[in-house]
């Protein structure tokens, strides 16, 4: 089946530097790529769609410069957290869409990000 | 504001036994419903779904049943198995809103 490949699935960081994390579709074409973020005991909140070649929508009180968001490519997006604080910390999942509209998501297995 | 609902956080049944995960939502313009299972440091992988103007749909021992009326959906697994053991969410589109998930723990 479809496959999504998230990396690195954990990282520490210091804070003020910048983290980023990838996100890679292995065996079909991405053409619309999701960013969620997940806190302890709570859902996940999606946080932006990315649709390759273009720039992603981000969702309400979502920080677009502090969560850079890159779609170069059908295969590989990639969110970057810019100058990461402590309150950055959180489950980063991204999920891929191959076609059409409703189709069932296909997810990373997430990133566990620390920021000391 | 919560727009997808999942007012169980956890649900603890039998093996064997029927486990129903409920979920309720606000936004009349939610057309179709996804189930997704979740275990500890995985994404999440994809159920069942179902169309608004359908009220039923079987996979197997999944069964999701809407109520659009009462904006409701619930997710029935029968017989449920201890290998189900995992959280639950439910999600919405035309934007994918997930609700908060229920944890199922299915016991011998």
């Amino acid at each position: 089946g479809a496959v999504v490949s998230q990396h690195p699935s954990w990282v520490i960081c210091k804070s003020g530097t910048s983290v980023k994390i990838e996100c890679r579709s292995l065996d079909f074409q991405a053409t619309t790529m999701f960013w969620y973020r997940q806190f302890p005991k709570q859902s996940l909140m999606l946080m932006a769609t990315s649709n390759e070649g273009s720039k992603a929508t981000y969702e309400q009180g979502v920080e677009k410069d502090k969560f850079l968001i890159n779609h170069a490519s059908l295969t590989l997006s990639t969110l970057t957290v810019t100058s990461a604080h402590p309150e950055d910390s959180s489950f980063y999942i991204c999920s891929a869409s191959d076609s059409s509209y409703n189709s069932p998501l296909h997810f990373g297995n997430g990133t566990r990000l620390t920021v000391t | 504001d919560q727009q997808v609902k999942q007012n169980s956080p956890s649900l603890s049944v039998q093996e064997g036994r029927i486990s129903i995960l409920n979920c309720d939502y606000t936004n009349s313009m939610f057309d179709y419903f996804l189930w997704y299972k979740k275990y500890p440091a995985e994404g999440p992988t994809f159920l069942i779904s179902i169309s608004s103007i359908k009220d039923k749909n079987e996979d197997g021992r999944f069964t999701v049943f809407l109520n659009k009326s009462a904006k409701h959906l619930s997710l029935h697994i029968v017989p449920s198995q201890p290998g189900d053991s995992a959280v639950y969410f439910c999600a919405a589109t035309p934007k994918l809103i997930f609700g908060t998930g229920t944890r199922l723990q299915v016991f011998p």
